[in-house]
């Protein structure tokens, strides 16, 4: 139980362009979602705090404008990279929270590799 | 507030000696505290969590972790270390109220046969 998928796994994009990443919570709902993004042989750093049916909460320094968020329902999170450019590039990992077992434990997703050319 | 400190960037061991991983917090609440593992180009998988009671954690593929208090420390052990080992481990901390998790830098396993 609690599997978080992201699709999709790795993109390649051009300098310019919009990049969707999808985040679902497979067997159980989440009303809070976490986007985080990893440089190489770094640590995570977490972008925003996504919620249902409500705005996202962006970390400090993190452009709104640029990186997209939207929990459309309780299984679904999306982060949009729009006009990406090269130093988007990076390591997006989200992670959910299955509130119904009252646990403080965060489950991830694979991770979703983005290359822009 | 809080933070983790994650003694060691890189640490090197040999099949079969024991992984020790360290892991200092602060916080400002009664702390829950997480180790994950992550394998190249992959999320983070669970391997303990303490959140209340038994101070003494084990977790999977034989990892456990002790929540010291009066040290602010929940180090990371394994009595002996296998291959399937090396990966980058991190800890990472959150308090009540589901507060956002705090991750550390994270200490690369290294394991040699």
């Amino acid at each position: 139980g609690a599997v978080v998928s992201q699709h999709p796994s790795w993109v390649i994009c051009k300098s310019g362009t919009s990049v969707k990443i999808e985040c679902r919570s497979l067997d159980f709902q989440a009303t809070t979602m976490f986007w985080y993004r990893q440089f190489p042989k770094q640590s995570l750093m977490l972008m925003a705090t996504s919620n249902e049916g409500s705005k996202a909460t962006y970390e400090q320094g993190v452009e709104k404008d640029k990186f997209l968020i939207n929990h459309a329902s309780l299984t679904l999170s999306t982060l949009t990279v729009t006009s990406a450019h090269p130093e988007d590039s990076s390591f997006y990992i989200c992670s959910a929270r299955d509130e119904s077992r009252y646990s403080y434990e965060q489950y991830f997703g694979p991770g979703t590799r983005l290359t822009v050319t | 507030a809080q933070s983790v400190t994650q003694l060691g960037s890189h640490v090197s061991v040999s099949e079969g000696a024991l992984v020790l991983l360290r892991c200092n917090y602060s916080s400002s609440v009664p702390p829950y505290l997480f180790w994950y593992v992550q394998y190249p180009n992959q999320g983070l998988q669970l391997l303990l969590k303490y959140t209340t009671g038994a101070t003494l954690v084990k977790g999977i593929n034989g990892f456990e972790a002790e929540f010291k208090k009066s040290e602010t420390s929940f180090h990371l052990t394994k009595p002996s270390a296998h291959m399937s080992d090396a990966a980058e481990y991190f800890c990472a901390v959150t308090g009540t109220g589901f507060q956002k998790l705090v991750f550390g830098t994270g200490t690369r396993l290294l394991v040699s046969p």
